[in-house]
């Protein structure tokens, strides 16, 4: 398609089970981001990937969470032995990323509630 | 460290007149500022950004912002609001070494007829 993709829609767990977030970037894009949306809340930046380069882990709230970006495009976000305090909207961003200067692309989300 | 702030958490305004949606930030040497727009139940489209050259940048649905850099603010404006433009607005900062954008916690807009 053209735009990112994220799947799923909406995930509900049981509180200590593992989840994975899927993310399709739009071809092309180099860069790939997952962010973090509570309700009420700004954009909680959790992990960038850029080509072959180490990702950027420094926003990954627990060693709980880890992300792999498989053939430079398509993104895996697991959450390990959920939380309560883990449910949120998970946006998965793409960007042609010219020297810091591109704008991000998001897909629409992966509405997950912990029970 | 970067940081954003929107010190508004909503902002409204009547249809028709003009509109302010305030946004400050901090960084180390100089920033690259975005808005973003979150329409309800959507994921967030881009407006317009800030990279160098003139002050007032201008974006997509009429929307401008300018940067000042002695005020470290980069507001969002709009010289005559549409209903329609009602949603959730972020400001987003980059500096030049770190990749991931920081966003701020966004000022919902509500536009009334």
């Amino acid at each position: 398609g053209a735009g990112v993709s994220q799947s799923p829609s909406n995930k509900v767990t049981e509180k200590g089970k593992d989840v994975e977030l899927r993310c399709d970037p739009i071809s092309g894009h180099t860069a790939l981001y997952w962010y973090r949306q509570s309700l009420g809340q700004g954009l909680e930046f959790l992990i960038y990937f850029q080509g072959n380069s180490a990702p950027d882990k420094s926003g990954l709230p627990s060693d709980r969470f880890s992300a792999e970006r498989t053939g430079g495009s398509v993104s895996t976000l697991t959450i390990q032995r959920t939380q309560q305090e883990d449910s949120a909207v998970y946006l998965c961003a793409s960007s042609v990323d010219r020297g810091n200067t591109g704008e991000l692309f998001f897909g629409e989300g992966s509405r997950l509630t912990v029970l | 460290a970067q940081s954003v702030a929107q010190p508004e958490d909503q902002v409204n305004v009547a249809e028709g007149n003009p509109l302010t949606v305030k946004c400050t930030y901090s960084v180390s040497g100089n920033p690259y500022l975005f808005w973003y727009v979150q329409y309800p139940n959507r994921g967030l489209q881009f407006l317009l950004k800030y990279i160098t050259g003139d002050n007032l940048v201008k974006g997509s649905y009429g929307f401008e912002a300018e940067f000042n850099k002695s005020q470290t603010s980069f507001h969002l404006k709009k010289p005559s609001a549409l209903v329609s433009d009602s949603a959730l607005y972020f400001c987003a900062v980059r500096d030049m070494g770190r990749r991931a954008l920081t966003f701020g916690s966004g000022t919902r807009l509500q536009v009334q007829p």
